[in-house]
């Protein structure tokens, strides 16, 4: 298996724009989740999914920041607006049920917003 | 009483030389205590994990130590190299919710040649 993918691995764009990252769960793994990175906060989760229903979204910090799983091979976040406060690595991990919790990361989406 | 509690923030050792970092945490609900390890511009990946119904877990050069009455759970890596010098995460996750991950707050580790 290729692993998590993720896509653009680098991302730039400048304040007000909308931002869409990319990503694709292993196959056969029913949890999908969203995580931010950056130096002050750590990994944050912002929202998991499971069989493409999300679940918990309590970490969303903005209305600006939406994601959607519209199949089991797919899913994205989106930004919009995007904000400099934005800028961060992003995440997407999956993981099969009936584990106690191993999640397999992607390589992650820079984000930088100018 | 989610949170898990990492220290140090960064680590510099000699090769050879045995790191230690160390988690708590509140919440006695956590009953699978992952690490993971991130290398600059990559995902983190699982390293190692620990139930709470044992006390060591060794998997190569790397071991988890665990105290359940402390709430605390410790990494060491024997022996190490330059090529361990990455980010390290301990985690912690329960039954239910998912199995969300609850990250610490990670270790940079520097491991001189």
């Amino acid at each position: 298996d290729a692993g998590v993918i993720q896509s653009p691995r680098h991302e730039v764009t400048e304040m007000g724009q909308e931002v869409t990252l990319r990503c694709k769960p292993i196959s056969g793994h029913d949890y999908l989740f969203w995580y931010r990175q950056t130096m002050m906060r750590g990994l944050e989760l912002l929202i998991y999914f499971n069989n493409n229903v999300p679940i918990d979204d309590s970490g969303m910090p903005e209305d600006r920041f939406s994601a959607k799983m519209p199949n089991a091979s797919f899913s994205t976040l989106k930004i919009q607006p995007s904000e400099p406060r934005d800028s961060a690595v992003y995440f997407c991990a999956s993981r099969p049920t009936g584990t106690l919790g191993e999640q397999y990361f992607g390589p992650g989406t820079r984000l930088t917003v100018t | 009483q989610q949170q898990v509690k990492q220290s140090p923030q960064s680590l510099i050792v000699q090769k050879g030389g045995i790191p230690i970092i160390n988690c708590a945490y509140e919440n006695t609900a956590f009953d699978y205590f992952p690490w993971y390890q991130q290398f600059p511009g990559k995902g983190p990946a699982l390293l190692i994990a620990i139930r709470p119904d044992v006390s060591e877990k060794k998997e190569g050069r790397f071991t988890i130590s665990f105290n359940k009455s402390a709430k605390q759970f410790s990494l060491h890596i024997m022996d190490s190299q330059p090529g361990d010098s990455a980010t390290y995460f301990c985690a912690a996750s329960r039954s239910g919710s998912a199995r969300q991950l609850t990250f610490g707050s990670g270790t940079q580790l520097t491991v001189l040649p």
